[in-house]
């Protein structure tokens, strides 16, 4: 089973200033995933970015990057030069071999 | 990309009827999907697992009498909420598991209104 942390219940920033998102999760599996999904106000989910914890190396696209700490169990997400499209509920998820679970959501606003 | 494709969008219902929400994978093979609701201004949280052929997966605390899950077929997931109240008002997804290591895509969501 995984459980996934997110202690930032909103943030804001203003637009072109970079922006990180915490999250850390636990899993008594060996084999698992990380992930980041974005859920505009039309509340579709979007994959941001994800990550295979077997790989040391940490997963960007774009202006969007993660920090992963294996051993703290901790996959935070950077987002520079953040956008106003960037506006959303970000989720952090961990995948083992059955479920995706989700943390419980920060709420990111870019001012103008 | 693969593509859930979940209707209705918008349901509204009155107590004590039932209500099916679909969920369609439109250019692959779903052979697992899950259900997922999601109070405002919450997180999503699993309900079930939906494996075509099979009886689903229900997480712990929900009924599985009252939201029924049918998966008939590799491209097709229903849930029914039946004899709905009030309180299951809420916003339910759908994904499916892309590929066979990891990869999820998900519905576009129903918000089901109980009047």
């Amino acid at each position: 089973a995984q459980t996934v942390t997110q202690s930032q219940p909103e943030m804001s920033v203003q637009e072109a200033e970079t922006v990180t998102l915490s999250c850390t999760y636990d899993t008594s599996e060996s084999n698992y995933y990380l992930f980041w999904y974005k859920q505009p106000p039309s509340r579709q989910m979007i994959l941001v970015i994800r990550q295979e914890a077997y790989k040391q190396q940490n997963a960007t696209e774009n202006r969007f990057s993660v920090n992963f700490q294996k051993a703290a169990k901790s996959f935070s997400l950077k987002i520079s030069d953040s956008q106003l499209g960037d506006t959303a509920m970000y989720f952090c998820a961990c995948q083992g071999a059955q479920k995706l679970v989700f943390g419980q959501g920060t709420r990111l606003t870019i001012n103008p | 990309g693969a593509v859930v494709s979940q209707h209705p969008s918008r349901v509204i219902c009155k107590s004590g009827t039932s209500v099916k929400i679909e969920c369609r994978s439109l250019d692959f093979q779903a052979t697992t999907m899950f259900w997922y609701r999601q109070f405002p201004k919450q997180s999503l949280m699993l309900m079930a697992t939906s494996n075509e052929g099979s009886k689903a997966t229900y997480e712990q605390g929900v009924e599985k009498d009252k939201f029924l899950i049918n998966h008939a077929s590799l491209t097709l997931s229903t849930l029914t909420v039946t004899s709905a109240h009030p309180e299951d008002s809420s916003f339910y997804i759908c994904s499916a598991r892309v590929g066979t290591v990891y990869g999820y895509t998900f519905g576009s969501g129903t918000r089901l209104t109980v009047v």
